[in-house]
């Protein structure tokens, strides 16, 4: 089975900052990667696939980047609506999987 | 507009059975793959399950191997899980998600339904 190591598992940001969050696939998965935001209580969100595909509707601010192994999403300025747990998911080799989750919390 | 609603969830005691359903609308369920995908309390997500366009493919998690079935109905537009000897662990909010080619993978969730496994 692929393991998604996702890091870190938790944050704080301030507004403007740029944050950055990796994800690890434990053997190649080419760019079968998306991205996911769930705010608490709610359906997760994908905001990118294919690594770096920006889902329609979701602010340029996020972009996804990686191939192969290692991947990122990268929000260049945070805003407060941002505060969220965002996932990876690997969807290259069954069993697909999520990675653990990045809790941001903004200042 | 693409929906995706379950129901059949609630509270079922250990190595009970319980059906889930996902009824789609808004585009053309037959040509979509789909999964479930669950979240226990307080935790992360957790594929389940996968079933192709006209089911001739079938994935299955290795925590619900074996008790488990996912099908579909696509002349009702209708995703079914099938969970059998359900166990503690099993309690979460289960979702269903659509896929389709190689990429659109899970861009449209359902609301959820919460299983829960109790005793």
């Amino acid at each position: 089975d692929i393991q998604m190591t996702q890091s870190p598992s938790a944050m704080s940001a301030s507004i403007g900052d740029r944050v950055t969050i990796t994800c690890r696939a434990s053997q190649g998965i080419s760019n079968y990667l998306a991205w996911f935001q769930q705010k608490p209580g709610k359906v997760p969100k994908r905001l990118i696939y294919a690594s770096s595909s920006l889902q329609s509707g979701v602010p340029s601010r996020f972009s996804g980047s990686g191939s192969g192994t290692e991947f990122t999403l990268t929000i260049s300025s945070v805003q407060p609506e941002d505060s969220a747990t965002y996932y990876c998911l690997q969807h290259n080799n069954y069993p697909f999987t999520f990675g653990q989750g990045t809790r941001l919390e903004i200042k | 507009e693409v929906q995706l609603v379950e129901s059949g969830g609630g509270l079922v005691q250990p190595g009970g059975s319980l059906r889930l359903s996902c009824v789609a609308s808004g585009f053309t369920f037959s040509t979509y793959s789909m999964n479930w995908v669950r979240q226990a309390p307080g935790k992360g997500l957790e594929w389940v399950s996968y079933i192709s366009s006209v089911s001739t493919t079938i994935f299955y998690a290795d925590s619900v191997k074996g008790r488990f079935t996912i099908s579909r109905d696509n002349a009702k537009d209708s995703l079914y899980l099938q969970m059998n000897s359900l166990r503690a662990e099993d309690t979460a909010v289960y979702y269903c998600a659509r896929a389709y080619g190689s990429f659109n993978w899970f861009d449209s969730w359902g609301q959820g339904t919460l299983v829960t496994v109790s005793s």
